[in-house]
């Protein structure tokens, strides 16, 4: 059974670096194919890609925040690390992490997503 | 990068057939055979219930179909229940490993 669950902040102030943590189970991150992704969805609108991570450490971020954004494993192996430096109002979203099949192109675990909300 | 076009709502009574459509490009949807949809309740996580344009996941109702042609992508929900109201996102592989979002569809059923 595939679970993913996101922890972090529930508050930063703007500038701040916000660092979320996507701890998983049910599958292995070493594995050929296995993916994780991280998504946000701003209150009341759509989702948004952010980053995604391979079993071979290959790394994709979306385009426009790409200078913002780094996608790493964690220290923990069944871990997967979000960080987004200078963060805005704007950015206040509930960030999901989910699990991705490399040959099909999907998402098809996700976790229950956490609100982070930027203020000062 | 822009977000796959997708109408804003759409409604259905029971029992009807409801399409949502997904606009994309030649960068994404219309070069790919790597589109998903997936269903958001109020408050919950997105569930996939379509990938590879037409395949369905393990559990997922069969009254969900999804097609494509060209850059359009299409969700068609038959026997329309009030359990599918919800917020619909179609998804698509965009290259060099990059992935696109649609705007979202919120359906209504009436």
């Amino acid at each position: 059974q595939i679970t993913l669950k996101e922890s972090g902040p529930t508050l930063v102030k703007p500038t701040q670096t916000l660092t979320l943590t996507c701890s998983f189970s049910g599958f292995s991150l070493s594995t050929s194919g296995v993916g994780v992704g991280w998504i946000r969805q701003p209150p009341g609108k759509a989702l948004e890609w952010l980053a995604l991570i391979y079993w071979n450490d290959d790394k994709r971020y979306s385009p426009s925040l790409k200078n913002r954004l780094t996608i790493t494993k964690g220290t923990s192996k069944n871990q997967v690390v979000l960080t987004m430096t200078n963060m805005d109002p704007v950015d206040t979203a509930t960030y999901y992490c989910a699990h991705r099949k490399y040959s099909g192109s999907y998402f098809d675990y996700w976790g229950q997503g956490t609100l982070v909300t930027v203020s000062s | 990068q822009s977000a796959l076009t997708q109408p804003a709502s759409v409604s259905g009574s029971p029992g009807q057939s409801i399409t949502i459509s997904c606009t994309g490009s030649s960068s994404d949807v219309g070069s790919y055979n790597l589109v998903s949809w997936y269903q958001q309740h109020p408050g919950k996580a997105p569930k996939l219930m379509i990938y590879e344009v037409t395949k369905w996941p393990s559990g997922v109702s069969n009254r969900f179909s999804g097609s494509k042609s060209g850059n359009t992508a299409s969700l068609t929900i038959s026997g329309l229940q009030a359990e599918d109201e919800a917020d619909y996102y179609c998804c698509s592989y965009a290259g060099s490993s990059t992935v696109i979002f649609g705007g979202g569809t919120k359906l209504t059923v009436l």
